[in-house]
């Protein structure tokens, strides 16, 4: 089955600075990675998704990038922000559902991200 | 939007109570929700696909008879913990599928419930 690891577990940066979290999944059929923010006591909440067929993407000051060929893919935000402090969770497709039109999918072990005022 | 009650938001109980924690979807109609498993510190380990109207689709090494799911309609899924003990307190959490046209749609989740089986 698909297998994901995500680097680092626990990351500080000052405010302002860029943020890089790593992930890596073992099965090439894996084609959906979507990144999840969850703020302490709330739920999971979609930040941004990639697709195979594209090697990034960005919204405003978060941005993802995808190597297939290494299947690893990363969640840059820049100018970090007090507010971005939260854990971040990467994910990878296992198979797609067709009754609910949407990807089952495996997660990594979350990133604990710090911004310090 | 697309919004997604949990509840309870924790119990406490004792060993061999069996546990049911209610998933809603509120403003929309899901086919299909997702139950996942969130040990401290872990990630979300999916457990098993509800869909309205029929069996649960319960992934490898999650036992059916452990974690009963039921979806008897199209905004309501419940997942029970029959005979829990301590080795299932553990943080619970489901997601909701709004359905769409075309593409991937993606996972709603709800906030989850944190079970503690003394």
């Amino acid at each position: 089955g698909e297998n994901v690891e995500q680097h680092p577990s626990t990351l500080s940066v000052q405010e302002g600075d860029s943020a890089v979290i790593k992930c890596t999944y073992s099965d090439s059929a894996s084609n959906y990675f979507p990144w999840y923010k969850q703020e302490l006591g709330k739920r999971p909440q979609l930040i941004i998704d990639i697709r195979s067929n594209v090697g990034e993407k960005k919204d405003q000051r978060i941005a993802v990038t995808l190597n297939k060929t290494a299947k690893h893919f990363s969640l840059h935000i820049t100018e970090t922000q007090p507010e971005d402090s939260a854990v971040y969770f990467c994910a990878a497709s296992i198979r797609w559902d067709s009754g609910a039109g949407s990807y089952q999918l495996t997660f990594g072990k979350g990133t604990k991200l710090s911004v310090i005022p | 939007g697309a919004v997604v009650s949990q509840h309870p938001s924790w119990v406490i109980c004792k060993s061999g109570t069996s546990v049911k924690i209610e998933c809603r979807s509120l403003d929309f109609q899901a086919t299909t929700m997702f139950w996942y498993r969130q040990f401290p510190k872990q990630s979300l380990m999916l457990m098993a696909t509800s869909n309205e109207g029929s069996k649960a689709t319960y992934e490898q090494g999650v036992e059916k008879d452990k974690f009963l799911i039921n979806h008897a309609s199209l905004t309501l899924s419940t997942l029970t913990v029959t005979s829990a003990h301590p080795e299932d307190s553990s943080f619970y959490i489901c997601s909701a599928v709004k359905p769409g046209q075309g593409g991937n749609q993606p996972q709603h989740f709800g906030d989850g419930t944190r079970l503690s089986i003394l």
